[in-house]
């Protein structure tokens, strides 16, 4: 069984402040991937990142990053420099092969950002 | 228009009503799937088509009934629900089913249900 933990429920940041979003999942599966969506207030989730077990670099997109550990079986998120419009309920997902060509996708519970003007 | 397009938005039925949510999407996917959010649970996958074949069914009850009558179109039929269902159902899509978990999910914007 995969299950992805997210133990902040809940973030307030000061806009201009950086936060950290932490990720750790459990599977037994070598080849897996990580993902994080976020959802703002109009409710569809949006991709963000598609990580693969095999790829540990750590990735900058903007003021987006993630880090990426195996040994803490962690990939958590950073945005630097928040801003009103990161406010939102942020998901990080695990999928790996369930067999007969389909992925298991299982989400986190959900961490809401929300970012103070 | 938007990739993943759901409605109605918001639907309030009492629980000997019968309804239907309806998905569509611009995207030319091949795989289409309803998701459940409730609070405080995570994303529950309900249901996951492929070529307008069900390929999954995670152990739906069946007052909750897929339909899809082409890779652009599905919809969810409700009949006589239970005040536990009202949630945020969201449909997604993707290139493949097969790659669900390789390739990224596109999402619609919700369908709010209330349950009285």
């Amino acid at each position: 069984a995969q299950k992805v933990t997210q133990a902040q429920t809940e973030i307030s940041v000061v806009e201009k402040e950086d936060v950290t979003l932490d990720c750790v999942y459990e599977t037994r599966d070598t080849t897996y991937y990580l993902f994080w969506y976020k959802q703002p207030p109009s409710g569809e989730l949006v991709f963000l990142i598609r990580r693969n077990s095999f790829d540990e670099q750590n990735e900058i997109s903007g003021r987006y990053s993630w880090n990426f550990q195996k040994s803490t079986s962690s990939f958590n998120f950073t945005i630097t420099a928040s801003q009103v419009v990161d406010s939102a309920v942020y998901f990080c997902a695990l999928s790996s092969y369930s067999g007969a060509g389909s992925y298991q996708l299982t989400f986190g519970k959900g961490t809401k950002l929300s970012v103070i003007p | 228009e938007t990739g993943v397009t759901q409605t109605p938005r918001h639907l309030v039925m009492g629980m000997t009503n019968k309804k239907s949510l309806k998905c569509e999407q611009h995207l030319g996917h091949n795989a289409m799937y309803w998701y459940k959010q409730s609070a405080k649970k995570p994303l529950e996958l309900m249901f996951v088509y492929s070529l307008e074949e069900r390929v999954e069914n995670n152990s739906v009850p069946s007052r909750f009934s897929p339909e899809c009558p082409n890779s652009s179109h599905l919809f969810l039929h409700l009949h006589t629900l239970q005040p536990e269902d009202s949630a945020l159902y969201l449909c997604a899509s993707s290139q493949e089913a097969g790659l669900a978990g390789s390739g990224e999910l596109f999402f619609g914007e919700g369908s709010r249900l209330t349950v009285l």
